[in-house]
This record gives structure tokens, C-alpha cells and sequence, in this order.
């Protein structure tokens, strides 16, 4: 049969917008998330994380909201422009005192129309 | 700081031959990761080294593939014989771990085609 790959869901904003990515965590006990994004033909880029000890952290333009409760994590960008354009992953840090693995999601395509 | 730096960027090889990708950490980073990402499954993890010691390799696929990491500011990454499946992006990162998972910095990728 023929192969699938992933399907990235997709989000789709006007530029302008503000634009807010979700992610669900596998693990209640992770106590570390950080959010990356990947343009075309790059590396992931870090972008903003968040411990387990806060419900909110800020940077420039993005937000990162983390309720433990429903083990889910978002990503708002204010005033989304063109350069936003990405794909958009979450990473938890599984708990352990020897591991620092990061365990990524599969990723949000985040698509910025004019 | 220049970053994470990989060579080579883009590799073009036949099935059978011996592959080897390169990774230099950024200076002072004590982890490093080496990641596969394909369209199939996402971002993998396949090994990582703290202090140049290999960590856990759970990740690597099979024998095929081997990582060595001889001095802190230069790793490997071998596959041998290599298949065409092994097409993929292949990243290496490197964290300064701080009293928990640091955040890792990953390099621009080295783009594996095995024909």
C-alpha cells in the first residue's frame, strides 16, 4: 500500500492576527516544555519554555500557557507577520534525574496570509 | 558564538556505502543529540552524549548505525551499510544542562539522500 507521512494539521492566520498553537503533552509528570520553530530547510529554533512550577511565561510577542491539569501547552504569537510562517513543536522533558531527553510533538504548520 | 555546525549539508550517496556526518557543539555545551526527522516520523531522537560519554542510544535504529563523540567539541554520526530508507534530515543539538533538561540548540541539519 502507499505510504503516509505526518499530517502537520495546519493553521492559517491573516497577517495582523494574533494566532495561538496548541499542543497535548504525553507525560502529567514532565516538569519542563519548550516550544520550537522550523522554517523550510532549518534547524528547530528555540523560541520560548516554561517549567512545570508556572502557568505563563512571556516573551517578545509570544505567550506560553501551560495547564497541567488537562497536560495541555499553547503557543500565542501577537501580531502574527509573514516571517511567523513555520512549522511549530512542542518538546516535554520527561521526569527523571538521568535523563534529559526532550520528547517532541509532531508539529503545527502555521501558514501567515496577507 | 558560530553555533551548532554540521557538515556535510547535503550528502548524495549509493546504498552499501559508508556515510559520516559531523557535529561540532557550541563551546561549553556538555550535551550533545544527535535527531533524525522524516516526513514519516517526525523528529527522533536517536542518541545522546553527556561529557562525550554516550547516555542513551536507545534510539538508534540497528547495528548499522554507530555515534561517537572522541573530544567535547566533535562528534560523529556513522551509518554503515546505508540504505535507502536512511534518506532523511539528520540534526544535531547541544544544551548546557542547568539543574534540569536545557534547552537544546540544534544546527541546520545535514540532508541524507541514499539512492
Amino acid at each position: 500500500g502507499e505510504s503516509v507521512g505526518l499530517h502537520l494539521p495546519t493553521l492559517s492566520v491573516q497577517e495582523g492576527d494574533n494566532s495561538i498553537i496548541n499542543c497535548a503533552y504525553s507525560n502529567s509528570a514532565s516538569d519542563y516544555f519548550i516550544w520550537y520553530k522550523q522554517e523550510s530547510g532549518k534547524g528547530p529554533q528555540f523560541i520560548i519554555d516554561i517549567r512545570s512550577n508556572m502557568d505563563k511565561r512571556q516573551g517578545q510577542r509570544v505567550t506560553v500557557l501551560l495547564n497541567k491539569t488537562v497536560k495541555h501547552l499553547s503557543l500565542q504569537i501577537a501580531a502574527t507577520q509573514p516571517g511567523d510562517s513555520a512549522v511549530y513543536f512542542c518538546a516535554e522533558n520527561p521526569p527523571s534525574y538521568n535523563t534529559d531527553k526532550l520528547i517532541f510533538g509532531t508539529g503545527t504548520r502555521l501558514q501567515v496570509f496577507p | 558564538d558560530a553555533g551548532v555546525i554540521q557538515s556535510p549539508r547535503h550528502e548524495v550517496t549509493e546504498m552499501g556505502q559508508e556515510v559520516t556526518l559531523r557535529c561540532k557543539p557550541i563551546s561549553g555545551h556538555d550535551y550533545l543529540f544527535w535527531y533524525r526527522q522524516t516526513m514519516m516520523r517526525g523528529l527522533e531522537l536517536l542518541i545522546y552524549f553527556n561529557n562525550n560519554v554516550p547516555i542513551d542510544d536507545s534510539g538508534m535504529p540497528e547495528d548499522r548505525f554507530s555515534a561517537k563523540m572522541p573530544n567535547a567539541s566533535f562528534s560523529t554520526l556513522k551509518i554503515q551499510p546505508s540504505e535507502p530508507r536512511d534518506s532523511a534530515v539528520y540534526f544535531c543539538a547541544s544544551s548546557l544542562r542547568r539543574g534540569g533538561a536545557g534547552t537544546q540548540y540544534f544546527g541546520p541539519g545535514t540532508r541524507l539522500t541514499v539512492l
